[in-house]
Order: C-alpha cells, then sequence, then structure tokens
C-alpha cells in the first residue's frame, strides 16, 4: 500500500449505532488530519494530531471521537450521530512543519439514517 | 479569519483549449502557502500545484500554472491543453502556520467539465 489510505470506502449507520473510521498512512509523515466534507460546503478541518498528540480540535461535537495510537494509523470513532453528520469524511497526512504538504486519502462516504 | 473564496461555480473547457480557475483569499499574514486541489470523481483529493508567499516566480507543474498576484491576494489556475481527464472539482487551499499545526483553509471548488 503507498500514499494514504482509508477504511471503509463507504458506511451506511443508524444514529444508535458505533462505528469507526480508519486511515494508515505509508509516507513517513507525523502529523495526521480529519476533514469533513458535506455537499455545496468546504472542507472543514476537525482533527489535527502532530506527533500523537491532538493540536486541533475544530469545535467538532464529542459524538465523534478521534483516536491516533501512532504517526502512522488515525481512527475516528463514531456514536450516536445525527443525519446531518452525513458527508465524505478525509483523512490527511503531513510531514508537520513549514515546508511540507497535506496528501489525502481516497475519504469514507458516511451516511446516517 | 482566513478565507479562501472560489467565484466561479462551474467552469466548462473544450478539450485541447486552455481554462483559467479563479481563486481569491483574505489573510493579514505575510508568509504562507497557496494550493490547488483536484477532486475526480474517484474523490481523491490530489495536489496539483502549490506556491510559496514569499516566492515571486508563479509555479508551473507541466500543463498546470499559476497567476499568483500578492497585492491583489488572488491565485488563479490555468490548465494548458486541457484533457478529458482534467474533468474534475477543483479546491483552492489557503495554509497557514499556527502553533505548529498548518491548517488548509479551503474554497468551495470549481466543478471543471472538458468537452471533447
Amino acid at each position: 500500500e503507498t500514499g494514504v489510505t482509508q477504511t471503509p470506502r463507504h458506511l451506511v449507520m443508524g444514529m444508535t449505532n458505533k462505528k469507526s473510521l480508519k486511515c494508515e498512512q505509508h509516507l513517513g509523515h507525523n502529523a495526521m488530519y480529519w476533514y469533513k466534507q458535506s455537499a455545496k460546503k468546504p472542507l472543514e478541518l476537525m482533527f489535527v494530531y502532530n506527533f500523537k498528540e491532538q493540536t486541533e480540535n475544530n469545535s467538532v461535537p464529542s459524538r465523534f471521537s478521534p483516536e491516533c495510537p501512532n504517526s502512522s494509523h488515525l481512527f475516528l470513532h463514531l456514536h450516536t450521530l445525527q443525519p446531518e453528520d452525513s458527508a465524505l469524511y478525509l483523512c490527511a497526512s503531513s510531514r508537520a512543519g513549514r515546508e511540507d504538504t497535506q496528501y489525502f486519502g481516497p475519504g469514507t462516504r458516511l451516511t446516517v439514517l | 479569519a482566513q478565507t479562501v473564496t472560489q467565484s466561479q461555480p462551474e467552469m466548462s473547457v473544450q478539450e485541447a483549449e486552455t481554462v483559467t480557475l479563479s481563486c481569491t483569499y483574505d489573510t493579514s499574514e505575510s508568509d504562507y502557502y497557496l494550493f490547488w486541489y483536484k477532486q475526480p470523481p474517484s474523490r481523491q483529493m490530489i495536489l496539483v500545484i502549490r506556491q510559496e508567499a514569499y516566492k515571486q516566480q508563479n509555479a508551473t507543474e507541466n500543463r498546470f500554472s499559476v497567476n499568483f498576484q500578492k497585492a491583489a491576494k488572488s491565485f488563479s489556475l490555468k490548465i494548458s491543453d486541457s484533457q478529458l481527464g482534467d474533468a474534475a472539482m477543483y479546491f483552492c487551499a489557503y495554509r497557514r502556520l499556527q502553533g505548529g499545526s498548518e491548517k488548509l483553509v479551503f474554497g468551495k471548488g470549481t466543478k471543471l467539465t472538458v468537452n471533447p
């Protein structure tokens, strides 16, 4: 595997379910990000992790819970979501520093029923 | 707060022709980066080109080039010799550096259609 991978690619869940999104980067980066992409809206940054430490929480509701066990893996745990949380969730990684660029995974298309 | 504006929700171009996508941004900072990302129907966000604000020379990557006007806070993308594979959503993004993390602020995107 190369680049940034995300699983699953599609997820349908009920409002009472608990599920997790997974992101893995194979680029040797040390910063990872979760973004939310909704229709007709710009991408919204949700969380940032640098060297496994969360450095940004962009006022995200607590029903979204990130986890970064190491620099290569990032999870987004979901529970009691709302239909308006349906969106494309994108993971990205970068080398954390002034010069580097974020590289994105293919995203997970989430539908909350 | 920084904002990025893409005023063209949709654009179309004939294959082999040239098209320019517009982007303006608002910031009070003097040092930052600007990016164009492409998102085809496969949804993978792909970096097209990036520009460092301190560089006066416009970035170029093969058929893609930018017109960076720092004073006007304008960052347009020119695609030359358009190909069918260029059809995608194009997002302009601004990156600031705050507290050691890189924050990307995106525009709403421009949907580019390439007609054969």
